[in-house]
């Protein structure tokens, strides 16, 4: 089946490293995903990574890929308060080219000054 | 250039009317996604068009609908409106469907 689990919560304190972790079942999947969500907004393509690696560094985000444990994770250095929001794990799933996109359920991050 | 564009930003709609929702793909992509996103979860899949064709179907009933036109915009039509489809509509744009998706800020849905 397809499945995308994430953890509700996570509380830091700015400056610190925030680390989100996400648990996938499509060993299929191409890519993997991380987007973020701001009150009320849509959903802003934070940082993808191919299935074939095992990590992305983009500025401040670190994504991490354990492709045998289906374990992926998104670091942010220096979180600041502008990083509060909701952050949603996705693995593109479907058979054949669909583009079928499958969200966890995302994990509110809230930085403390 | 202009990101993915949807309109209107917000509905309010009885049960049992229904819908059109619309929806503009950035420039050069040629694949539009439907999702729903109900409060507290995270979107789930409705359709997905590629060059005017139905590449894709997500688990929701006939009630929903979409088409693609000749200038790749879409529409979302949801017809026969339960309370449960009170959600953010998302969009999502691709070049080709199966590649990276760009979403829209989406339309707020309240179905009284």
């Amino acid at each position: 089946g397809e499945d995308v689990e994430q953890s509700l919560f996570l509380s830091v304190r700015e400056g610190d490293s925030s680390v989100i972790n996400c648990t996938y079942t499509d060993s299929s999947s191409t890519y993997l995903y991380w987007y973020k969500q701001e009150p009320g907004a849509g959903l802003q393509l934070l940082t993808y990574i191919f299935s074939n690696m095992d990590m992305k560094q983009d500025q401040r985000l670190t994504v991490l890929l354990n492709k045998k444990d289906k374990h992926l994770s998104l670091r942010i250095a220096d979180t600041q308060t502008g990083d509060s929001a909701i952050y949603f794990c996705a693995e593109s799933g479907g058979s054949g080219n669909t583009g079928k996109l499958i969200f966890g359920q995302g994990t509110t991050l809230q930085v403390k000054p | 250039d202009a990101g993915v564009t949807q309109s209107p930003t917000h509905l309010i709609k009885t049960r049992g009317q229904h819908v059109t929702l619309r929806c503009s793909p950035i420039s050069g992509h040629k694949s539009v996604s439907w999702y729903q996103q109900v409060l507290g979860q995270g979107p789930q899949f409705i359709f997905q068009y590629y060059e005017k064709e139905e590449r894709g179907r997500g688990n929701f009933p006939d009630r929903f609908s979409a088409r693609q036109f000749p200038n790749y915009s879409s529409e979302l039509n949801v017809n026969a409106l339960l309370l449960g489809d009170s959600a953010l509509y998302l969009c999502a744009s691709s070049r080709t469907g199966a590649e990276t998706q760009y979403f829209g800020p989406g339309t707020r849905l309240l179905v009284l």
